[in-house]
Order: C-alpha cells, then structure tokens, then sequence
C-alpha cells in the first residue's frame, strides 16, 4: 500500500539554525501537503504543493514537490522556539475521497 | 468560528467498557475522517465518511464503528475497548477532494484504556 517515509524521526537544534526535513513514497503522489502539529493540538496545514517541481514559501517555511513526484522537502529558515512541534507530510490516499496518508512525523525542539 | 470540535478532550475506561467520540463540524463539510496517532506512527485512518449516512473503512477499522446520521456530525464508537486503544483520535473534515483540498482537523481526544 501507500507509504509516506519521513526522515529525520526527530531533531534537536538551536534557535537561529535552518531546518531540512523530507518524505518519501515508494509511489507517486500528485499533491503534498505538509502540516504542523503543537504540542496538545490537531494537525494544522503549512503549505501545500500541487505540481511537480513546485517550490513554495509560506513566511519562515520553504517546500518542495520533488520533480519525480515521490518525495518532498520542507525547510525552515532561522528557527525560533515556537517551531518546535512534529511536522508531518501527507498525500492524497488511493480514490477520489480526500483521505490522507501520513508520514510518521518529524519531532523539532528548538534550543532557545 | 468553531470549526471542528471534539468530545470529550479525556477519557479515561476500563478494558471492555463501551463509549463514543463525538465530532462536529459547522463548515457544511461532505467529508468527515476519525484518525488515530500513536507515537513514531504519524495518523492513521479509522473510518471516513464521504457523505451523510454513508461510512467506509480506513487502514484501522477493527475495534471500531461510525455512525454518519447528520451531515455535521461524526460519531466514534468502541463497542468493548482495549488497552491497545489508548490513544489519540483526532476528527477531520474537507469538501470533496479537489485540486484545493484541505483537512480541517480537530484538537483531539486523549483516550487510555487500563
């Protein structure tokens, strides 16, 4: 079935550093979705990503849908302690529903 | 604006205990999504709903049933829970998915069964 890898499984930076995180599929997805979650809190969407090759900024945040439609990328510039959170990746399950598979999620602790 | 809202946030059973989730929606959203997150494992699917009174089964159907009998509504049901359903379940809603699609979800219910 459809797999969404996410890699790093956590990280521990110290504020003012950049953030690269990524996610891949063994298939091809046609829309990549990134969210955040705060701790205590539901998923709530960052970016989303609709064509391959796309690049796409959203403030701090920068992700990129990869040109073979299998992988994407999500970068934060010059983090800041209220990034901390578990940012997951997520695409469009099989069948027209909307349903999403999700990556396993990426834990972020920001050192102030 | 309410969006998306889940009871109870707590919950606290007893192996083979019974109870339901409640979720609502006031967006006049078609599709509704009940999702378990268990940690290092991101968000399963339980069930979803893509209209009023129908229902279908995600990656995690076993152990619980749904009910859609009002288009902003979503109910969760464990019929005899077990331990292995401490969790938290998260409630989504979208419109039909299209080009623009978004999930909404709710802030979630934190369930532990002893």
């Amino acid at each position: 079935g459809q797999q969404l890898n996410q890699s790093p499984q956590s990280m521990f930076i110290q504020e003012g550093e950049d953030v690269s995180m990524n996610c891949t599929s063994s298939s091809i997805f046609n829309t990549w979705l990134w969210y955040k979650q705060d701790p205590g809190e539901g998923p709530v969407l960052l970016i989303a990503l609709y064509k391959a090759g796309e690049l796409t900024s959203n403030g701090r945040l920068t992700a990129q849908f990869g040109i073979t439609r299998k992988d994407s990328f999500l970068n934060i510039s010059a983090s800041i302690p209220s990034d901390v959170g578990i940012y997951f990746c997520a695409g469009p399950g099989s069948g027209n529903t909307g349903k999403l598979i999700f990556g396993q999620g990426t834990t972020l602790q920001v050192k102030p | 604006n309410a969006g998306v809202t889940q009871t109870p946030k707590f919950r606290v059973l007893k192996t083979g205990q019974s109870m339901t989730l409640l979720c609502a929606q006031d967006m006049n959203h078609e599709y509704m999504y009940w999702y378990r997150q268990d940690p290092g494992m991101g968000l399963r699917l339980i069930h979803y709903s893509v209209g009023e009174g129908t229902t279908a089964k995600g990656e995690v159907p076993d152990g619980y049933n749904v009910s859609r009998l009002k288009k902003q509504n979503f109910l969760l049901g464990l019929e005899s829970a077990a331990p292995s359903q401490t969790s938290v379940y998260f409630c989504a809603s979208s419109r039909p998915y299209a080009s623009g699609n978004t999930i909404y979800f709710g802030e979630g219910s934190w369930l532990t069964v002893v």
